[in-house]
């Protein structure tokens, strides 16, 4: 999972099959989470997001699930294609105006 | 829909120089943000302005300055650039109190020798 400040985690997967990316976060207080997609000299692209009064969320290919008694999030991916090969990281939010980001974690998918 | 659009895509300064980035979005926005990547961290905000006429400073203001020109435009100035302001900067807009998330654009490498 990420961590603020460390290496930037790796995920290599086959293509065709599932993707689970994880997340840590900070705050208890946080009460809106997002996930990103960055592709090399991009900028970050929105996936799905959750409210704290949510366990998960479901998307096209991709499910957020959020475990506030652990302060977890994680990102499954269906699927996975050569295209999902990115960086994916979370955001928190609790001040309204303020987001918070994990360092990120690098998605290589193999075909 | 162009979203957010920011220019230059690169530049290089020599310390010292000064310089703005620039920062435009098409989503009728309120709140709009100045954000720096560097590798190995995740982004830190530099600036932001939750409402036209309003700017506050985030996580790491020093050596910036920002101005929110309009509802659409928000630019970063960094009035003598220096070394360690090399890095990667990205502006995101957002309507948070409608429960949008941020909106980035592309960003801009800036390199300072």
């Amino acid at each position: 999972g990420e961590s603020v400040g460390l290496h930037l985690p790796t995920l290599s997967v086959q293509e065709g099959d599932n993707s689970i990316i994880n997340c840590a976060y900070s705050n208890s207080a946080s009460d809106y989470f997002i996930w990103y997609k960055q592709e090399s000299g991009k900028g970050p692209q929105f996936i799905i997001d959750i409210r704290s009064n949510m366990d998960k969320r479901q998307g096209q290919r991709v499910t957020v699930l959020l475990n506030k008694t652990v302060k977890h999030l994680s990102l499954q991916i269906a699927a996975t294609q050569p295209g999902d090969s990115a960086v994916y990281f979370c955001a928190e939010t609790y001040t309204g105006n303020q987001f918070y980001f994990g360092t990120g974690t690098s998605l290589t998918v193999i075909p | 829909n162009a979203g957010v659009t920011q220019t230059p895509k690169f530049q290089v300064l020599k310390t010292g120089q000064s310089m703005t980035l620039q920062c435009a979005q098409d989503m009728n926005h309120n709140s709009m943000y100045w954000y720096r990547q560097d590798p190995g961290m995740g982004l830190r905000l530099i600036y932001y302005s939750a409402s036209e006429g309003t700017t506050d400073k985030g996580e790491v203001p020093n050596g910036y300055n920002v101005s929110r020109l309009n509802k659409r435009e928000f630019s970063l100035r960094l009035e003598s650039a220096a070394p360690s302001q090399t890095s990667v900067y990205f502006c995101a807009s957002s309507d948070l109190f409608a429960g949008s998330p941020l909106h980035f654009g592309n960003g801009t490498r800036l390199t300072v020798t």
